[in-house]
């Protein structure tokens, strides 16, 4: 059984469309998380929600939008792709808190903007 | 905030040696914990190892360890016994409160037969 899964796991669009990542979990975690992985496999936390609360909220573009429909739901979504918006974007999950409590991290999705 | 450096973007090993990847963190927190994550071909994150901050023993888990330098803020991973499948980018990751999770710029591993 997938514990976090993503779809798509490729995503090729051109500048200026709009798109969306979904993620799911089926661990029963109340923390879910996006984080982007850049060219030189640099990565960067950009959006947690608990509880379908958003936590924590990077310097990231506004064109970025998470949305929780639930705790086992978190999807991305991004207007007016750049191409700088080409990376993998990594979903993860997890309990929340400053426990050690390992992120279970889902296959990503590699999005190119041409 | 915190900052974690790997100061290693590349290191090889020959298989069934041991190699040693280099983590320092900065946090101001005193509650913490720290991760090594490995990242294969696959692309999938898969944790090595943990180590909490107020633990002064060394994590170890079968061929992995940790040396933890609380004072230097030095996390660095032990490889053992290196094999082909453990070819991937390593990833040090400092967690703070709020599940915040701050990762290294990743050290890549090549075993060579």
């Amino acid at each position: 059984d997938t514990a976090v899964s993503q779809t798509p796991k490729y995503l090729v669009t051109q500048m200026g469309n709009d798109k969306s990542i979904k993620c799911e979990q089926n661990l029963g975690h109340d923390t879910m998380y996006w984080y982007k992985q850049d060219s030189k496999k640099f990565l960067k936390i950009m959006f947690s929600y608990n509880n379908k609360e958003l936590i924590i909220n990077e310097t990231v573009p506004n064109r970025f939008s998470p949305k929780s429909p639930d705790k086992a739901h978190l999807n991305l979504h991004i207007n007016s792709l750049e191409l700088g918006d080409s990376a993998v974007y990594f979903c993860a999950s997890s309990y929340y808190g400053t426990s050690g409590n390992e992120q279970y991290f889902g296959p990503g999705t590699r999005l190119t903007v041409t | 905030a915190q900052t974690v450096t790997q100061s290693q973007p590349e290191m090889s090993v020959q298989e069934a040696e041991t190699v040693t990847l280099s983590c320092t963190y900065d946090t101001s927190e005193s509650d913490y914990y720290l991760f090594w994550y490995k990242q294969p071909p696959s692309r999938q994150m898969i944790l090595v190892i943990r180590q909490e901050a107020y633990k002064q023993q060394n994590a170890t888990e079968n061929r992995f360890s940790v040396n933890f330098q609380k004072a230097a803020k030095s996390f660095s991973l032990k490889i053992s016994d290196s094999q082909l499948g453990d070819a991937a980018m390593y990833f040090c990751a400092c967690e703070t409160s709020g599940s915040r999770l701050t990762f290294g710029e990743g050290t890549q591993l090549t075993v060579n037969p």
